[in-house]
């Protein structure tokens, strides 16, 4: 069955450290996401791609870098992680050939918790 | 920009009551429409989309008719059941220097029985 991925689910972090969010997906779809929730802002964009080694920024980029080295995987960076990083991250795919109709498949979303 | 917009944070009803949960938005031509639900401890799961004026789009007992003379797309059900209890995302699709979704704010829904 087709999915999205994430790991780890649940992640605690220091304030300055480096954290990776990880992401893969088996729907073959070209485009991917990374969103995160917030009480209050809904799901929020941070940064999205159209396939392997293309990586675009969303509505919300600062802090964050994204890597996409191949169609099943997609990776959130945080370089120096803050605690107003702390939140919901939840990877989503599309298929592109649906343009703006397409609808997404969501991961179950990775808690993080910065320190 | 582009954005939708959902009035509603909660609602609470019991079973069998009308549902409607409101969602307007604002963009240029004719965005995509999308309604999402999410479970607790899951991701959001698409319901069902429209993408013209006066398009219904329809799953699982809910409904919304895209409506370009009011900018809106209000989620509705005849009659709830408990097992409707989620958070509701409207989204809107977006193309225009990128193709993605703007998500609105979301509005938790819970039915009592």
């Amino acid at each position: 069955e087709a999915a999205v991925t994430q790991s780890p689910r649940n992640k605690v972090a220091v304030t300055g450290g480096k954290v990776t969010l990880s992401c893969n997906q088996t729907n073959n779809h070209n485009n991917m996401y990374w969103y995160r929730q917030d009480t209050g802002h809904g799901l929020r964009l941070i940064h999205y791609s159209y396939g392997a080694g293309s990586t675009e920024k969303g509505d919300i980029p600062d802090g964050y870098k994204a890597s996409r080295p191949s169609q099943e995987n997609f990776s959130l960076i945080l370089e120096l992680a803050t605690p107003s990083q702390t939140s919901v991250y939840f990877c989503a795919s599309g298929d592109a050939s649906r343009g703006r109709n397409s609808d997404y498949t969501f991961g179950s979303g990775t808690r993080l918790l910065v320190i | 920009g582009d954005s939708v917009t959902q009035t509603e944070g909660q609602v609470a009803l019991s079973e069998e009551d009308f549902l409607t949960i409101h969602c307007n938005y604002s963009a240029s031509g004719y965005p995509a429409l999308f309604w999402y639900v999410q479970y607790p401890g899951e991701g959001p799961q698409f319901l069902f989309r429209a993408s013209r004026d006066k398009e219904k789009g329809s799953s699982r007992g809910f409904e919304a008719t895209y409506d370009k003379g009011t900018t809106s797309f209000h989620l509705r059900k005849a009659s709830v059941q408990e097992s409707d209890s989620a958070v509701y995302y409207c989204a809107l699709g977006v193309s225009n220097s990128g193709t993605y979704q703007r998500f609105g704010t979301g509005t938790k829904l819970q039915v009592v029985p």
